[in-house]
């Protein structure tokens, strides 16, 4: 089965930018979808098909994906956005499964 | 505008059943896959599969057939999860989230349900 890696935590200072990587084989190829988890609350979609921004999502989230990384980009990071992120794709090698990675926990100094 | 609204916490003991709900408004129920994740207490986001809102088709994720069954009542736009003979290891909280058909995307989620099984 497909397999998503994420770092457990990153950490960064308010203002500055936070990277959030997801890696998978040749997961350029697929689709690649974020989600932000405050503690206590649903999984919300933040970045949708790589780097497409739902409604009510600042432009300060933003995303890529090329070769075996995805990549999550929260610029001007604020205290608000502390919270846990999955990247998730569907694995059609395997009866069209979603794979989610194991999630990131956003720490903002 | 878009809700899934799930049923209440459950505390059930060792062998019993529990029957979660999904209730959606804000939309036309059968243009949406209904799936279900689950997630244990600390741990990550776990797919559980999904279920087809125009046949009733359930499709179930590896580790998530036999006790786990997927059920729909169209008449009110609700997405049932029972899961039979609970374990202690069930212990989640289990949320059902959308999918337009065609597209791959989660885009909204319910609140979730906090199953609890404990003797």
């Amino acid at each position: 089965s497909y397999v998503l890696t994420q770092p457990p935590s990153v950490s960064v200072a308010p203002g500055k930018t936070a990277r959030i990587t997801c890696g998978g084989n040749n997961i350029g190829s697929k689709s690649v979808h974020w989600y932000q988890q405050k503690p206590g609350q649903a999984p919300v979609l933040v970045i949708y098909y790589d780097s497409d921004r739902p409604s009510g999502i600042p432009e300060r989230f933003s995303g890529s994906n090329s070769g075996n990384t995805a990549t999550l980009t929260i610029s001007r990071v604020e205290a608000g956005d502390e919270a846990d992120y999955y990247c998730q794709v569907w694995d059609s090698s395997s009866d069209h499964s979603a794979v989610f990675g194991g999630g990131t926990q956003l720490t903002v100094l | 505008q878009v809700q899934l609204v799930q049923s209440g916490s459950e505390l059930k003991k060792p062998g019993a059943s529990v029957k979660v709900s999904c209730k959606a408004s804000g939309y036309t129920f059968t243009s949406y896959a209904m799936n279900w994740v689950r997630q244990a207490p600390g741990q990550g986001l776990e797919w559980m599969g999904w279920i087809n809102t125009n046949t009733g088709n359930p499709t179930y994720a590896q580790g998530f057939t036999g006790r786990f069954v997927f059920s729909l009542d169209t008449s009110v736009s609700t997405a049932y999860l029972q899961i039979s003979s609970l374990k202690a290891e069930d212990t989640a909280v289990y949320y059902c989230a959308r999918v337009h058909f065609g597209e791959l995307d989660f885009d909204y989620w319910g609140q979730g349900t906090l199953v609890t099984v404990s003797s």
